[in-house]
């Protein structure tokens, strides 16, 4: 069966540090998304991205954040700076289509900021 | 602020017994309703979706939609110990081409053996 699959699984690093976290969404989805999930707190949304720009994106997701598909199979996040507070799982997800809303979840990047 | 609300828990049922988890949602345009498992340390799991008012099931999973109350649950029926986990509802928040989801804080399941 087809999955999202993302790396690292742990990313460690230092604050003002700049992170990429790789995702490769299920093959036919057309549509990306990144969420977060804090230690003990809910899944909050980043980011949506269709036809190669960003459809929507949250508060969250300020200049410090930017995604981008660099080739037809790699979707990424870049955080340029990081803050002890972007500690956090990130989950990738894709959907065959926006209308159909069934999203799938990666695995998550465990993103640890020292 | 669009808000999904879940009775946190803990929910502790015997092995066999039915479990029933519940939202409410407050933006009364939501047309579509989701439901996933998460496995500490895990990601979320996509166990069921609704679209329509009334009843859908999938195995053991019934999830119940009412529109007009705003509300909608999750029915595990003969629960496993497997089936301990946090449940989450999502509800879309509808602008443009996709749909962000917003989740619920979760409800934490646990089946006794």
């Amino acid at each position: 069966e087809p999955e999202v699959t993302q790396t690292p699984s742990h990313q460690v690093t230092q604050m003002g540090q700049e992170v990429i976290l790789r995702c490769v969404p299920i093959s036919n989805h057309l549509y990306f998304y990144w969420y977060r999930q804090i230690l003990g707190q809910k899944v909050e949304f980043l980011v949506s991205f269709y036809n190669n720009e960003i459809s929507e994106k949250s508060e969250i997701f300020d200049d410090q954040f930017s995604v981008e598909r660099p080739d037809g199979s790699n979707f990424t996040l870049k955080i340029r700076s990081t803050k002890l507070e972007d500690s956090a799982m990130y989950f990738c997800a894709s959907s065959i289509a926006g209308t159909a809303y069934e999203q799938y979840f990666g695995p998550g990047t465990r993103l640890t900021v020292t | 602020q669009k808000e999904v609300e879940q009775n946190s828990g803990p929910l502790s049922v015997p092995e066999g017994a039915i479990a029933s988890l519940n939202c409410t949602y407050s933006d009364r345009g939501s047309q579509s309703f989701f439901w996933y498992r998460q496995y500490s340390g895990k990601s979320p799991e996509l166990i069921m979706f609704i679209y329509s008012n009334g009843d859908k099931e999938d195995g053991r999973f019934t999830a119940q939609l009412n529109k007009a109350s705003q509300y909608v649950s999750l029915l595990i029926r003969d629960s496993q110990p497997s089936d301990s986990a946090t449940y989450l509802c999502a509800v879309p928040i509808s602008s443009g081409s996709a749909r962000q989801l917003t989740f619920g804080s979760g409800t934490q399941l646990t089946v006794l053996p």
